[in-house]
């Protein structure tokens, strides 16, 4: 089955460190590749998206993830982390004509002064 | 613009009764969307609707019923709840007509539900 994965439940950093959060797929064809954020007790919150071109996509809040064609990746980064990025994060894909999602189990991260 | 709202925020239920979610957006987007949200299973869709009077089974539709009422409006019925529905649910919207699988999902604010 098609799928993405978020292997770290948790990621921890210091504020003003560089982030990163992690996704692989394994989605066949060419799939659309989300990133969306949740605070406490609110819905979820688009970041950014890869549909195709420049492998490097660039979000709202600094964001910015990386498509990897050869990793099956799609991993999250930000340059200097903020205590107010702390939050649950979801990667999530679509494929072909559904238009629906299918999202990953969330990778909490926490960031501390 | 409200975006997307549901009604109520919180509801507990006793196993064997009924209730409707209620949803709305305000943005004329095409398609709206059911998830359930369990810890450590993501976000998992019950149906869709792609379009006005058109509605689909997601990953995990089994207790649940929808109605697309208009552009705006789109229901989650369940019609005997069970303790395996606690859960908190999202709706969402999103300007994809059929066959767009591209633009992003616009989310409510989430109905906490509990199935004694």
């Amino acid at each position: 089955a098609q799928s993405v994965a978020q292997p770290e439940d948790q990621v921890n950093v210091a504020e003003g460190n560089p982030l990163t959060v992690k996704c692989t797929y394994s989605v066949s064809g060419n799939p659309y590749l989300f990133w969306y954020v949740q605070y406490p007790n609110r819905g979820l919150q688009f970041l950014l998206k890869y549909i195709t071109g420049d492998n490097l996509v660039k979000g709202s809040y600094g964001f910015e993830a990386e498509f990897n064609k050869s990793q099956t990746s799609f991993h999250l980064k930000k340059p200097s982390a903020l205590v107010s990025d702390s939050a649950l994060y979801f990667c999530a894909f679509a494929t072909g004509t559904a238009s629906k999602l299918t999202f990953g189990t969330g990778t909490r991260l926490q960031v501390t002064l | 613009n409200a975006g997307v709202t549901q009604t109520p925020k919180f509801q507990v239920l006793k196993t064997g009764q009924s209730m409707t979610l209620q949803c709305a957006q305000d943005m004329n987007h095409n398609s709206m969307y059911w998830y359930r949200q369990d810890p450590g299973m993501g976000l998992r869709l019950i149906y869709y609707s792609a379009s006005e009077g058109t509605t689909d089974k997601g990953e995990v539709p089994n207790g649940y019923n929808v109605s697309r009422l208009n552009k705006r409006e789109f229901s989650l019925r369940l019609e005997s709840a069970a303790p395996s529905q606690t859960s908190v649910y999202f709706c969402a919207s999103s300007v994809a007509l059929a066959g767009a699988s591209s633009y992003e999902q616009y989310f409510g604010p989430g109905t906490r539900l509990t199935v004694t």
